[in-house]
């Protein structure tokens, strides 16, 4: 079974400018996270999809951060624009079910904002 | 405000002895426990689970004891190996509608042959 799919691995952009990240869950999988963990931190959720509704997005600041799912099967994350503060890794996870249960974690988009 | 706590930024533990990494909360509405293990470059993996209804579980060399009262979770691993160097999170679950994990902040463990 393949694992959770994220692009790009790695980014590098300048501050104001924009930035996109992409995320393709294990396949029959309702429920897609995304995380942001900045650097010596634990992962922060900032969005949680259930199929292609939005369940929670306290998190998300939304100024400047939008998440979408179209069709409920992949999911993009936007920036823009984007501050020295949005330095992090990306990480996408979506399990099966919503509720309680293990969550499946992509490799993660390593942004460095410059 | 931190919810979730693990105090050891770092840990160094002899191969083939045990490992004891801490985790503590203080939201009592947390009711489901998980150990996460990541490698650089990777994304975390799922490592063991336990329940709000428990205080021990096991899954081979790996168990996880949970102190309600104390909101305290502790993840045995016995005998280490040098494999099992990497940050460990422990992750918590609150229940609701929304299920996103909150993370502690990681303990790297390193087993020195």
């Amino acid at each position: 079974e393949a694992g959770v799919a994220q692009s790009p691995r790695y980014k590098i952009i300048e501050k104001r400018q924009s930035v996109a990240f992409w995320c393709n869950p294990i396949s029959g999988h309702a429920t897609l996270y995304w995380y942001q963990q900045i650097l010596g931190q634990g992962p922060k959720l900032l969005i949680q999809f259930q199929n292609n509704g939005v369940v929670d997005d306290s998190q998300l600041p939304k100024d400047r951060f939008s998440a979408e799912r179209l069709k409920g099967v992949d999911s993009t994350l936007k920036i823009q624009p984007a501050k020295l503060e949005d330095s992090a890794v990306y990480l996408c996870a979506s399990s099966p079910l919503a509720g309680v249960g293990e969550q499946f974690f992509g490799p993660g988009t390593r942004l460095t904002v410059l | 405000d931190q919810q979730v706590k693990q105090n050891s930024p770092s840990l160094s533990v002899q191969e083939g002895r045990i490992s004891i990494l801490n985790c503590d909360y203080t939201n009592s509405m947390f009711d489901y426990f998980l150990w996460y293990k990541k490698y650089p470059a990777e994304g975390p993996t799922f490592l063991i689970s336990i329940s709000s209804i428990k205080d021990k579980n096991e899954d081979g060399r790996f168990t996880v004891f949970l102190n309600k009262s104390a909101k305290h979770l502790s993840l045995h691993i016995v005998p280490s190996q040098p494999g099992d160097s990497a940050v460990y999170f422990c992750a918590l679950y609150s229940g609701g509608g929304a299920d996103g994990l909150t993370f502690g902040k990681g303990t790297h463990l390193i087993i020195q042959p």
